[in-house]
């Protein structure tokens, strides 16, 4: 089945540690985008890239990392010096940049120790 | 200020009631996306309007935008429990850096 998986579903972080959340999609799509999600909340970007090798802050990357070294794969690193990391991290693609429908996986529970 | 909004925050209906939710924007747009939540999942996609398009359908789901009023409504007719979740509206903006600006969400409840 074609999709986006993300992984770990729940983790937690200690102070001073940095995690890294997996998206994985094999939907073939160029772009990827990293998004926040706090409750009761809209969803805020954090970083998105259209093309391997090449991505994007967006509007809240501070503390935040990213790599794009293949198509499939878009890690997402929170760092220690994101000071308020408790939150619901989507992970999403889409065939090009926002023309069509964003393909949504089904989120980390990122929690601090 | 928020790009998009959507009104209102919270609607609970009985089963079999339509359900409208509504959306406003500031700025000038491509398109206009709705999309739904389960509690704890990710988004699915429901629906594409574009900025040049007033109205479509998708199954039991009615979109409308209007653009001189920088708004859109999401109908969905004969409610069903399943129906249950958070929408959020999420423009495409024309200017400044391309993409896609999501609204705090409008939770529905579906009672039985």
């Amino acid at each position: 089945d074609g999709g986006i998986t993300q992984s770990p579903k729940y983790l937690f972080r200690k102070e001073g540690q940095n995690v890294t959340l997996s998206c994985e999609q094999n939907l073939n799509h160029d772009a990827m985008y990293w998004y926040r999600q706090d409750p009761g909340q809209g969803l805020r970007l954090i970083y998105y890239s259209q093309i391997v090798n090449d991505f994007q802050k967006g509007d809240i990357a501070e503390g935040y990392s990213v790599s794009r070294e293949k198509k499939e794969s878009f890690p997402l690193t929170v760092t220690s010096a994101q000071k308020n990391p408790t939150a619901f991290y989507l992970c999403a693609s889409s065939i090009r940049q926002y023309r069509e429908k964003l393909f949504f996986g089904s989120g980390t529970q990122l929690s601090v120790l | 200020s928020q790009q998009g909004e959507e009104d209102p925050q919270a609607l609970s209906i009985q089963e079999g009631e339509n359900a409208t939710m509504n959306c406003s924007y500031k700025t000038s747009i491509n398109n206009l996306q709705w999309y739904r939540q389960n509690s704890g999942r990710g988004l699915v996609h429901l629906i594409l309007i574009r900025s040049n398009e007033r109205e479509k359908h998708s199954g039991r789901l009615r979109v409308t935008l209007d653009t001189s009023k920088k708004s859109s409504s999401l109908l969905i007719t004969a409610s069903r429990a399943a129906d249950t979740a958070s929408y959020f509206c999420a423009t495409e903006l024309i200017q400044g850096a391309q993409k896609l600006v999501f609204g705090q969400g409008t939770r529905l409840t579906i009672n039985p």
